[in-house]
């Protein structure tokens, strides 16, 4: 298996822009994840899906924030409109239950 | 709710020394517990992980962990560094019936000198 695949590494931005985020779970697993990592924050969940539904989205931090997960292969995270603040690392993972992680490599998000 | 908690920030060893990670949880029932590795610029990968059963588990690496339930501690352990085994460790629980995320610890940055 390919793993958790997330597109794109890297992405640099300009303030005011939207911003899409894309993950491609480990086929079979019914849920997906999504994650900020922050020097400041360390590790924080955004929001899960199970079965492409969002159970708990209460970690977004912002309207400006939004997932969808439109079938079991394919997840999207977007922001707009971005903001400095919004620079992170994010992460797409996925698993059979919640209770376990298996973790993409990662979108380093720069906003300037 | 669960909570974890990783005491050391930072921590250098010599290469080829032990090394001990600590980890303390907070949970009202045992716990699935997990060590996660970060290296630069990668995700996290799974080192080891704890359901049940015989409280000493294997991971890959050379790494083990313990469970002790009169502690509330999920040590994670390697009797001798590598350099490459410089990188971001995390502790996480899970609770049992897996039907919610796990919560992460804040992470031990590992750094091995010569």
């Amino acid at each position: 298996d390919a793993g958790v695949i997330q597109s794109p590494r890297h992405e640099v931005t300009e303030m005011g822009q939207e911003v899409t985020l894309r993950c491609k779970p480990i086929s079979g697993h019914d849920y997906l994840f999504w994650y900020r990592q922050t020097m400041m924050r360390g590790l924080e969940l955004l929001i899960y899906f199970n079965n492409n539904v969002p159970i708990d989205d209460s970690g977004m931090p912002e309207d400006r924030f939004s997932a969808k997960m439109p079938n079991a292969s394919f997840s999207t995270l977007k922001i707009q409109p971005s903001e400095p603040r919004d620079s992170a690392v994010y992460f797409c993972a996925s698993s059979f239950t919640a209770a376990e992680a298996f973790f993409g490599q990662g979108t380093r998000l720069t906003v300037v | 709710a669960q909570s974890v908690t990783q005491p050391d920030i930072h921590i250098t060893v010599s290469e080829g020394a032990s090394l001990e990670l600590r980890c303390n949880y907070s949970y009202g029932a045992t716990p699935y517990l997990f060590w996660y590795v970060q290296s630069p610029g990668q995700g996290l990968q799974l080192l080891l992980k704890y359901f049940s059963g015989d409280t000493l588990v294997q991971g890959i690496k050379g790494f083990e962990a313990e469970f002790k339930r009169s502690q509330s501690s999920f040590n994670l352990r390697k009797p001798s560094v590598h350099w490459s085994d410089a990188a971001e460790y995390f502790c996480a629980v899970g609770a049992i019936g897996g039907n919610t995320p796990l919560v992460f610890g804040k992470g031990t940055r590992l750094s091995v000198i010569a």
